[in-house]
C-alpha cells in the first residue's frame, strides 16, 4: 500500500531556514500536501503541489518535488517561534478526491 | 473561507454507550467528507469517505457497523461510534472537500473521545 515517511523531529534556531523532508511510495500520487498541526488543534493546510510541478513558492514557504525520487520537501524561511508545530506530509492519488495518506509528522522545534 | 467545524470538541462517555460527532462545512458546500482518527503521537489514518446522499466507503479494517456515517446534506456529515469501548478512545478528525476546489481538503479541529 501507499506509504509516506518523515523524520520525527527537526530542531532549528530562530531566524534560520527549516527544511522538512518527506518520501512517498505511490507513483500515482497527483497532489502532495503539507499540513501544520499546533498542539491540541486540527490541521491547517499550508500548501500543496501538483505532481507535474517541481517547485511552488508561497511567501516564506517553498515546496520542492522530485517526482523521480518521490521526495518532497518544505522549506520555511526565517523560522519564527510561531512556526513550532507538527508538520504532516500527505499524498492523494485521486486528484484530491480520495482520502489522504499521511506521514507520521515532523515535530519542528525552534531554539531561541 | 473554507472553515470546517466539529462538535463536540471533546466527549467522555461510559463503555457501551454511543457517541455522535458532527462535521460541518460552514462556508462552502462539500460533496465529499472524510473521517480520520489519530492516536497519540501517530499520524492520521483514513477511516471512511462520505459522499452526500450515498453510503460511506470504509477503509479496510474499519467496521462499518461500529462507525456509522451519515452525510445528510452538502454541509453536514456525522460519525456515530456505537457501543464505544476504551480502545475507541482517540482523536477523530473530519475533512471536507470543496465542490469548487476539488483538490483541497479542509480539516476540522477534531473531537477528542475518551471512553471510560
Amino acid at each position: 500500500g501507499e506509504d509516506v515517511e518523515q523524520s520525527l523531529f527537526l530542531s532549528v534556531r530562530e531566524g534560520d531556514s527549516s527544511v522538512i523532508n518527506c518520501t512517498y511510495t505511490d507513483s500515482s500520487s497527483t497532489y502532495l500536501y503539507w499540513y501544520k498541526q499546533e498542539p491540541g488543534a486540527g490541521l491547517q493546510l499550508l500548501t500543496y503541489i501538483f505532481s507535474n510541478m517541481d517547485m511552488k513558492q508561497d511567501q516564506r514557504l517553498t515546496v520542492l518535488l522530485n517526482k523521480k525520487d518521490k521526495h518532497l520537501s518544505l522549506r520555511i524561511a526565517d523560522t519564527q517561534t510561531g512556526d513550532s508545530a507538527i508538520y504532516f506530509c500527505a499524498e492523494s492519488g485521486g486528484g484530491g478526491a480520495d482520502g489522504l495518506t499521511f506521514g507520521k509528522g515532523t515535530h519542528l522545534i525552534i531554539q531561541p | 473561507g473554507a472553515v470546517v467545524s466539529q462538535h463536540p470538541s471533546w466527549v467522555i462517555c461510559k463503555s457501551g454507550t454511543s457517541v455522535k460527532i458532527e462535521c460541518r462545512s460552514l462556508d462552502f458546500q462539500a460533496t465529499t467528507m472524510f473521517w480520520y482518527r489519530q492516536f497519540p503521537k501517530q499520524s492520521l489514518m483514513l477511516m471512511a469517505t462520505s459522499n452526500e446522499g450515498s453510503k460511506a466507503t470504509y477503509e479496510q479494517g474499519v467496521e462499518k457497523d461500529k462507525f456509522l456515517i451519515n452525510h445528510a446534506s452538502l454541509t453536514l456529515s456525522t460519525l456515530t461510534v456505537t457501543s464505544a469501548h476504551p480502545e475507541d478512545s482517540s482523536f477523530y478528525i473530519c475533512s471536507a472537500r470543496s465542490v469548487s476546489k476539488a483538490n483541497e481538503q479542509f480539516f476540522g479541529p477534531g473531537t477528542r473521545l475518551t471512553v471510560l
